[in-house]
């Protein structure tokens, strides 16, 4: 059972321009959220994370949106560099409950930013 | 951000043999884990602990074993490798705080085994 979903396994885009990555997810208890960026052969990196009392987080070049309603949230990267490719998963828990920390992730979505 | 370390980054190691996996934390968080990660995939937790001589499992099945006898240690154990166990295993922690928590990643180990 799949919980967190990230539908699309790859995405292209235009230095510049703008990325759209998108995530859903199936557990109505989870209420924290966050995204990493991974490279190959390395660890994941923690890029933002919002908490479900937010529909907005941003930090720099990175906003990560909530609708909790539909259950999914989005990470955009203004403006995108060839430095922003790489593998991005979308990660959720249940802070407030029973999970104690513990992630769950969707597949990945592999960003590529052509020069 | 935690400083989290891996060792070895790589190994490749024939069927049958035993293997430690090291990962060493220098920032005092309490929660550790270890995900196993394949190309393509999500990570998966096999193992965590919640502080010294806590361990658990994850929600993927692993025939690896963990300690934790100190804060800063979290070292993985297979006892007889296998093909099967060729992946990529990644380690985090995070402080102990009630609620919202960051994982932060050591740079992973990849695992072939022959």
């Amino acid at each position: 059972d799949q919980q967190v979903k990230q539908n699309s396994p790859s995405l292209s885009v235009q230095e510049g321009r703008i990325s759209i990555l998108n995530c859903d997810y199936t557990n109505s208890m989870f209420d924290y959220f966050l995204w990493y960026k991974k490279y190959p052969a390395e660890g994941p990196t923690f890029l933002i994370s919002i908490s479900s009392i937010k529909d907005k987080n941003e930090d720099g070049r990175f906003t990560v949106f909530l609708n909790k309603s539909a259950k999914h949230l989005s990470l955009h990267i203004v403006p995108s560099q060839p430095g922003d490719s790489a593998v991005y998963f979308c990660a959720a828990t249940d802070a407030g409950g029973t999970s104690y920390g513990k992630l769950t992730f969707g597949q990945g979505t592999i960003l590529t930013v052509h020069p | 951000e935690a400083d989290i370390y891996q060792t070895p980054r790589y190994l490749v190691i024939g069927t049958g043999k035993k293997i430690t996996l090291e990962c060493s934390q220098t920032m005092g968080h309490d929660k550790m884990y270890w995900y196993q990660q394949d190309p393509g995939m999500e990570l998966h937790l096999i193992h965590y602990s919640y502080g010294v001589n806590s361990t658990e499992k994850g929600d993927l099945s692993s025939e690896s074993t963990v300690s934790r006898i100190r804060t800063e240690h979290f070292p993985l154990t297979l006892e007889s490798a296998r093909p099967s166990h060729t992946s990529q295993y990644l380690c985090a922690s995070s402080g102990w705080k009630v609620g919202a928590d960051t994982q932060y990643f050591g740079p992973g180990t990849r695992l072939t085994v022959l």
